[in-house]
């Protein structure tokens, strides 16, 4: 699987848009990008993925370069509860996900 | 929301004793995963298991694990021997067969070695 890459933590204010990049230019033309989240030392949670389209659903929007070397995930209005490390993982088969450090996300009041 | 269920959600073991850690998968999921995170470290894969039998292994799964789909419900991490070094929160995870889903874990067993 592509290695990626993420800043280490990142500060957000609460309501406000919280853009989380990542940064994957070994990608390959068959994996897609997965970002998942933990939130204190629960399970990590599926947030969204894509292949190469922008996507968006309830909780997240999914911006994918042209190249698709990099990747936004994007919270609209992020809340205290978004608080947690975010995980940015491309894959290719069905078997595993490798997880990386993440982005320490903490949205503040 | 479908749940992946884990139980227990902690466990204290001596070291040398086996245990059996517990996983009720979403209903219709058919890929099923073991994870663990040692405390302060990144989530490390164990193993994957598919038509009832082990997809892929890391090399942390020795033979020291064992996993199980013994009823078609449940989902067993087992390990024989304990060691220290395994005190980690152990996550279980399914999937559906395609690739448009993400996979859903649970909310993990902390597993400590005494």
């Amino acid at each position: 699987d592509a290695k990626t890459t993420q800043p280490t933590s990142m500060d957000c204010a609460e309501g406000r848009a919280a853009n989380l990049p990542c940064n994957h230019s070994t990608i390959s033309g068959n994996e897609y990008v997965y970002w998942y989240r933990q939130i204190h030392s629960q399970g990590p949670q599926y947030i969204i993925h894509g292949l190469k389209n922008n996507e968006t659903n309830e909780m997240a929007s999914l911006i994918i370069t042209e190249d698709r070397k990099s990747s936004t995930l994007i919270l609209p209005h992020a809340t205290l509860r978004d608080t947690a490390v975010y995980y940015c993982i491309v894959r290719a088969n069905d078997y595993k996900l490798s997880f990386g450090a993440g982005t320490t996300v903490t949205v503040r009041a | 929301e479908p749940e992946v269920t884990q139980t227990p959600s902690h466990q204290v073991t001596q070291m040398g004793q086996e245990v059996i850690l517990r996983c009720v998968p979403i209903s219709n999921h058919l890929y099923f995963y073991w994870y663990r995170q040692i405390l302060g470290q990144k989530v490390e894969f164990l193993v994957s298991f598919y038509n009832n039998e082990i997809s892929e292994k890391s090399e942390i799964f020795d033979d020291q694990f064992s996993v199980e789909r013994p009823d078609g419900s449940n989902f067993t991490l087992k390990i024989r021997s304990t060691k220290l070094e395994d005190s980690a929160m152990y996550f279980c995870a399914s999937k559906r067969t395609d690739q448009n889903y993400g996979y859903t874990f649970g909310s993990g067993t902390r597993l400590t070695v005494v």
